[in-house]
């Protein structure tokens, strides 16, 4: 069985600092990890996924994220925030050779992004 | 534009009756996924399907029903079983066996009265 948690429901960080959201993940098999953002009242965006390539993914808006497997961990970074990027964010794990790839989310970090 | 299209945004439904949530596809992808959305919850798997005319549970079935009979069309029946059915719901696809990207509709807020 595989799981995400995502350590804090609520990060609040000032518009130009440092965004680091948490994501540990389990799996009995490797994983595919992806992360996704939501606006109110939207669906979810793929922001970077990880499929056992490069352990350091680029993804869009800026963000980036470094598969760890010695920690399980997936942490997702931005070096600047921007006002833009309030949202709500969501780690996701599938395993990876699986016929239905199937998403076990995190329950999600909502971001505010203070002027 | 192709794309995932869910209706309505807002549903309003009494207790006790039966409502269908409509997903369509136009990015001719071979499965398809339910989702339900509460607050603090994450997302959580309802049903999937893979290939049309066959589908499975996922992780909260209970009360809820699919079909598939066409491979653009996912749509899900929330009944009057499902004991909490207010909740936003998200439908996605995924292109095909070997790919591993899901894609996300706009939701549909269901509220039950």
């Amino acid at each position: 069985a595989q799981s995400v948690t995502q350590l804090g429901s609520h990060v609040s960080v000032s518009e130009g600092a440092l965004v680091l959201l948490r994501c540990n993940y389990s799996s009995s098999v490797p994983p595919y990890l992806f992360w996704y953002v939501q606006y109110p009242n939207q669906g979810l965006q793929l922001l970077l996924k990880y499929t056992s390539a490069a352990t350091l993914v680029k993804g869009i808006n800026g963000f980036e994220a470094e598969f760890k497997k010695s920690e399980t961990s997936f942490h997702l970074t931005k070096p600047s925030a921007h006002m833009s990027d309030a949202a709500g964010y969501f780690c996701a794990v599938s395993e990876s050779g699986g016929s239905n790839y199937k998403l076990t989310f995190g329950k999600g970090t909502l971001l505010t992004v203070n002027p | 534009d192709g794309g995932i299209t869910q209706s309505p945004k807002y549903l309003f439904r009494k207790e006790g009756q039966n409502v269908t949530l409509s997903c369509e596809q136009n990015l001719n992808h071979d499965a398809m996924y339910w989702y339900r959305q509460d607050p603090g919850q994450g997302l959580r798997l309802i049903y999937y399907s893979q290939i049309v005319n066959d589908f499975q549970k996922g992780d909260i079935a209970e009360g809820y029903s699919v079909s598939r009979e066409k491979k653009e069309s996912f749509p899900l029946t929330v009944t009057s079983a499902q004991k909490n059915p207010t909740a936003f719901y998200l439908c996605a696809s995924r292109l095909a066996a070997g790919t591993d990207t899901q894609y996300f509709g706009p939701g549909t807020r269901l509220t039950v009265l």
